[in-house]
């Protein structure tokens, strides 16, 4: 059980381009969802924390205009990263919670090239 | 403000070698503590969690951990490593008292010599 999907697994593209990512809890309905950002060989970094019907928390640092994140549903936050930047790429994870004190279970991630 | 530490960054054992992965973190209240492991191409999978009761913590695939609460740490051991074991692992607190994030440390990289 708690099984989080996270699509797609890869995305090359071009510099101006804005790209989508979805993360969906497929047998458990998330309270809340994270997504973060992990550069190679350092740690994940949260960029911000989702909840269903409500505007996203963004972390300090992080721009909510250009990491755009939508809660639509209790299975289903996206990430959208407009007008993506070389220096955009990078690994991109979500994570879901059933609840309060809950551990978090991870998706896949997201492997974004921006050419 | 809330960090974890990681001391070792790679390690290198052989099978059968004990393991001990070193955890501290930096908060003054009430935490959740976990580990998560990262095997190659693969998502994060909780190892175990800490939340109260016995501070010494079993979890799955052999892994222990315990919290010393005086140390402020939570340090990952097994016995016993297998090859299976090499992966990327990666220790993360939780205040219960504030939202429901978490805090990475930097992770360790373990290989395991067959």
């Amino acid at each position: 059980g708690a099984v989080v999907s996270q699509h797609p697994s890869r995305v090359i593209c071009k510099s101006g381009t804005s790209v989508k990512i979805e993360c969906r809890s497929l047998d458990f309905q998330a309270t809340t969802m994270f997504w973060y950002r992990q550069f190679p060989k350092q740690s994940l970094m949260l960029m911000a924390t989702s909840n269903e019907g409500s505007k996203a928390t963004y972390e300090q640092g992080v721009e909510k205009d250009k990491f755009l994140i939508n809660h639509a549903s209790l299975t289903l936050s996206t990430l959208t990263v407009t007008s993506a930047h070389p220096e955009d790429s990078s690994f991109y994870i979500c994570s879901a919670i059933t609840g309060a004190g809950q551990p978090q279970h991870f998706g896949d991630g997201t492997r974004l090239s921006i050419l | 403000a809330q960090s974890v530490s990681q001391h070792n960054h790679h390690v290198i054992l052989s099978e059968a070698a004990s393991l001990e992965l070193g955890c501290n973190y930096s908060y003054g209240g009430t935490v959740n503590l976990f580990w998560y492991v990262q095997y190659p191409g693969q998502h994060l999978q909780l190892l175990l969690k800490y939340f109260s009761g016995d501070p010494l913590v079993k979890g799955i695939k052999g892994f222990e951990a315990e919290f010393i609460k005086s140390k402020f740490s939570f340090n990952l051991r097994k016995p016993s490593v297998q090859w299976s074991d090499t992966a990327e692992y990666f220790c993360a607190v939780n205040a219960p008292s504030g939202t429901y994030k978490y805090i990475f440390g930097t992770g360790t990289r373990l290989k395991v010599l067959a």
